[in-house]
């Protein structure tokens, strides 16, 4: 199993459209999950950390489910702006430790 | 955010030469440094860590000889891909993290497209 799966994608929504992405980890031990962004030929940016009581930050909202080691995040009114790959991102070492490992992303394209 | 800059964007070079790219953190001192590399429709892969002043510690499969990285300075990591050759092309990124932005926060350069001919 690998450390980090996401839905492999494409999605291509509608704008408006609400979208969602799920995404697994197998180190039941990981402490820190974090979406990140990438647009095309870019680096990624962190687009928002994942708390176990599930955070919400405008249009986006994360949940995190540890007893079935699995992300979520939730994209509502889709804007051509949102189109890019979502990198569900863990880090399995926890606190103290810095190392991430990236899912491969799910890419997302919002039509007008 | 803190910012990263690496440089060069882009590069383009024949096989068996040499290329040095540089990691800078602007505004906060780093003190550990990654380095990964993204080839086209994958993941990102964590090459090495390096924290300043000691050794990087390089991911199975990921040559040292091959990929010279130096961390001197809280500000500047390099990677020196030496006699690079095609399969070497790839996206190239650093991030770096510091105290002060917590443990797990990394912040990501722009990268760096190697292209060797």
């Amino acid at each position: 199993r690998k450390e980090v799966e996401q839905d492999p994608g494409p999605f291509n929504v509608p704008e408006g459209a609400t979208v969602a992405f799920n995404c697994t980890y197998s180190n039941s031990a990981s402490q820190s999950f974090f979406w990140y962004r990438q647009d095309c030929r870019k680096e990624p940016k962190l687009l928002m950390s994942v708390y176990s009581s599930g955070n919400e930050d405008g249009r986006f909202t994360a949940q995190l489910n540890r007893a079935s080691q699995y992300i979520s995040l939730l994209i509502r009114d889709s804007k051509l702006s949102d189109s890019a790959t979502y990198l569900c991102v863990v880090n399995p070492s926890g606190a103290g430790s810095y190392q991430l490992t990236f899912g491969k992303g799910t890419k997302l394209s919002v039509i007008p | 955010g803190a910012v990263v800059s690496q440089h060069p964007s882009w590069v383009i070079c024949k096989s068996g030469t040499s290329v040095k790219i540089e990691c800078r953190s602007l505004d906060f001192q780093a003190t550990t440094m990654f380095w990964y590399r993204q080839f086209p429709k994958q993941s990102l892969m964590l090459m090495a860590t390096s924290n300043e002043g000691s050794k990087a510690t390089y991911e199975q499969g990921v040559e040292k000889d091959k990929f010279l990285i130096n961390h001197a300075s809280l500000t500047l990591s390099t990677l020196t891909v030496t006699s690079a050759h095609p399969e070497d092309s790839s996206f190239y990124i650093c991030s770096a993290s510091g105290f002060r932005q917590g443990t797990d926060t990394q912040y990501f350069g722009p990268g760096t497209r190697l292209t060797v001919l």
